[in-house]
């Protein structure tokens, strides 16, 4: 099956910096979806980005299929935006194949 | 999109006790999952269940532990049978909708 891995696994950032998540995932895929787990554990869908590039406010991601990876940007950040932050991938009919997360922690 | 409701969204229970997790998509959806999340750890998907067919498990999982019931195109439970402590855990219904996956709110159990 497809293997899905993030980097870095830990962030660490103070209130008002960019940062910049990978995935890379080791065959082509039909689906790749950013999500952000809250600390109730609920997974928020952030992008569905099988290719392209997408924009969401201060958020944006880029994948490039063809060199098997996705970046998640994430720009003037938060201390709202501090959570688990998961890519997944999808080759067929079984199911999301997650990564295993990158903390990211944002200090006032 | 979808919107899936689950419950319990939390609950705490007896060794050697049984929980029955229930999912319900506002649509139709050909197939639904089931996820584990174990503390501190990532998502693993634990079975995909077909309306009118038996569900399939993935490696490490069995129905004996984990049966899963698909009644119809909009509804799904998976029961934790026999419960120990090393089946606390968050566990999340999903489905995918136009190649998009989206997943209910979870149900966080602690076995005690």
């Amino acid at each position: 099956g497809i293997q899905v891995e993030q980097s870095p696994p830990d962030l660490i950032l103070q209130e008002g910096a960019n940062s910049t998540l990978r995935c890379n995932f080791s065959d082509s895929v039909n689906n790749l979806q950013w999500f952000h787990q809250n600390p109730w554990g609920q997974l928020i869908n952030l992008f569905y980005i099988p290719s392209g590039t997408k924009q969401n406010g201060r958020l944006s991601a880029t994948t490039v299929a063809t060199e098997r990876y996705s970046l998640l940007y994430i720009s003037s950040s938060q201390t709202t935006d501090s959570g688990v932050y998961f890519c997944a991938a999808w080759g067929g009919a079984d199911g999301l194949t997650f990564g295993k997360g990158t903390h990211l922690i944002i200090q006032p | 999109s979808a919107v899936i409701s689950q419950k319990p969204s939390r609950d705490i229970c007896q060794r050697g006790t049984s929980l029955t997790i229930q999912c319900q998509v506002d649509s139709q959806v050909t197939m639904m999952f089931w996820y584990r999340q174990q503390p501190g750890q990532s998502l693993t998907l634990i079975a995909t269940a077909n309306q009118g067919s038996e569900a399939t498990y993935e490696s490490g999982f069995v129905i004996d532990k984990f049966p899963i019931s698909r009644p119809n195109l909009t509804f799904s439970t998976l029961t934790v049978s026999n419960m120990s402590p090393e089946d606390s855990s968050i566990y999340l219904c999903s489905v995918l909708t136009g190649g998009e996956a989206f997943f209910g709110q979870g149900t966080r159990l602690t076995v005690v």
